[in-house]
């Protein structure tokens, strides 16, 4: 069965620092897609990985994949308020899974 | 605006009540989906549609029904609710057999 595991699961970051999330998953995959809530609100779709080595970014955010390792990560760049929300990874094999999510705040 | 609609926002309801969940998408998508959102968890898929006329069961469908109406409309119904129920239930939509592209604003259900 495929497991999904964020790490970090809080995360509390000051303005302008770098920190990244981890996604590790339990079977073999090269698809990963990572989400973005804000609270109370929907998910938003932020990357779809599609291959080992896959990189993709936009904005203060990259997120690359290492099917290998099965381990994606999402990288965060000289933080800003905005960018306080949860972030899940949901990783596709024959259904599709997702980690608990990884609750960002960001402070000035 | 273009997207996926879900009804009611916000429901309370007594154990061993009925109700139903209401999806509708305007993006001409194939597939719908239904998951439910615990704190501190993903994600989980309850049913899924992947065309119309069709429905299939995720991991968590006991306690469920769904009906694919047409290629607009993906509703989710609780026969008889228990409190174990009680979450934030998102339906989505997406091109592709498994993979949600557009969600919904969420259905938040409290059950006593």
């Amino acid at each position: 069965e495929l497991k999904v595991e964020q790490n970090p699961l809080f995360l509390s970051m000051q303005e302008g620092k770098n920190y990244t999330i981890y996604c590790n998953y339990s079977t073999t995959s090269d698809r990963l897609y990572w989400y973005r809530q804000d609270p109370g609100k929907s998910l938003e779709s932020l990357f779809v990985l599609l291959s080992n080595g896959a990189v993709k970014q936009e904005g203060r955010l990259m997120a690359s994949l290492d099917t290998k390792a099965r381990l994606s990560t999402l990288h965060i760049t000289a933080a800003v308020h905005d960018l306080s929300a949860t972030y899940f990874c949901a990783v596709e094999n024959n259904d599709m899974r997702f980690g608990a999510g990884t609750r960002l705040t960001v402070k000035p | 605006n273009a997207g996926v609609t879900q009804t009611p926002k916000f429901q309370v309801l007594k154990t061993g009540q009925s109700m139903t969940l209401q999806c509708a998408q305007d993006m001409n998508h194939n597939s719908m989906y239904w998951y439910r959102q615990d704190p501190g968890m993903g994600l989980r898929l309850i049913y899924y549609s992947a065309s119309e006329g069709t429905t299939d069961k995720g991991e968590v469908p006991n306690g469920y029904n769904v009906s694919r109406l047409n290629k607009r409309e993906f509703s989710l119904r609780l026969e008889s609710a228990a409190p174990s129920q009680t979450s934030v239930y998102f339906c989505a939509s997406g091109y592709y057999d498994i993979r949600p592209q557009h969600f919904g604003d969420g259905t938040r259900l409290s059950i006593l």
